[in-house]
């Protein structure tokens, strides 16, 4: 009954080797997100879509992009991982953006 | 800018104590507020919510939280914490304007049997 997936869970990737990392649900919401959580630290929005509306963070670095396909698939490219990007990464939706959000499992990713 | 500051990072409870979690925000306007939890291995979830009306809302596993307007303030409570309470608990603000929402760093809830 997953409504949020993320793949994989767990990612390893070498410094400055492009990396996607996938999200899709079967919630049919309207806005997807993408969060960046260290340890110890709250989760950290990098971006949202409002449908096919991409909308980023004033903060978020030129390194992650991201793409929404369709309403059910939502995608994070990080051109060139540094070290600093090892992290949890979270997808989260959200009907309309006001309501609460759904979260997926994260994916963890690691720089080596 | 806005924020949101949860004033315990680690709390160590007894099975049966109460819980009191603070919460406070900076925001001038009219917000959505959630606490949200994370079970240990899980993904977070939605604990509850306050959108308008009765500022005391009621959520799953007998948790509560209070609005007070005045203070900035979502406190998290519950009377009689239980061992599997141990988790991570977020408090979040989405202002009505939507979208973006913050969270506060996190309460580490860890309860002993």
């Amino acid at each position: 009954d997953a409504m949020v997936i993320q793949n994989p869970r767990y990612q390893v990737t070498q410094f400055g080797k492009p990396v996607t990392l996938s999200c899709s649900q079967t919630l049919n919401h309207n806005v997807m997100y993408w969060y960046q959580q260290k340890s110890s630290q709250a989760p950290k929005l990098l971006f949202h879509y409002y449908d096919k509306d991409f909308n980023n963070e004033a903060d978020t670095p030129d390194n992650f992009q991201s793409r929404r396909p369709n309403t059910s698939f939502c995608f994070l490219d990080i051109r060139s991982p540094g070290l600093g990007d090892a992290a949890m990464y979270l997808c989260a939706t959200s009907r309309d953006g006001v309501r609460e959000q759904y979260f997926g499992p994260g994916t963890r990713l690691t720089v080596t | 800018a806005q924020s949101v500051s949860q004033h315990n990072h680690h709390v160590i409870l007894s099975e049966a104590a109460s819980l009191e979690l603070g919460c406070n925000y900076s925001y001038g306007g009219t917000v959505n507020l959630f606490w949200y939890v994370q079970y240990p291995g899980q993904h977070l979830q939605l604990l509850l919510k306050y959108f308008s009306g009765d500022p005391l809302v009621k959520g799953i596993k007998g948790f509560e939280a209070e609005f007070i307007k005045s203070k900035f303030s979502f406190n998290l409570r519950k009377p009689s914490v239980q061992w599997s309470d141990t988790a991570e608990y977020f408090c979040a603000v989405t202002t009505t304007g939507g979208f973006k929402t913050i969270f506060g760093a996190g309460t580490r809830l860890f309860v002993k049997a």
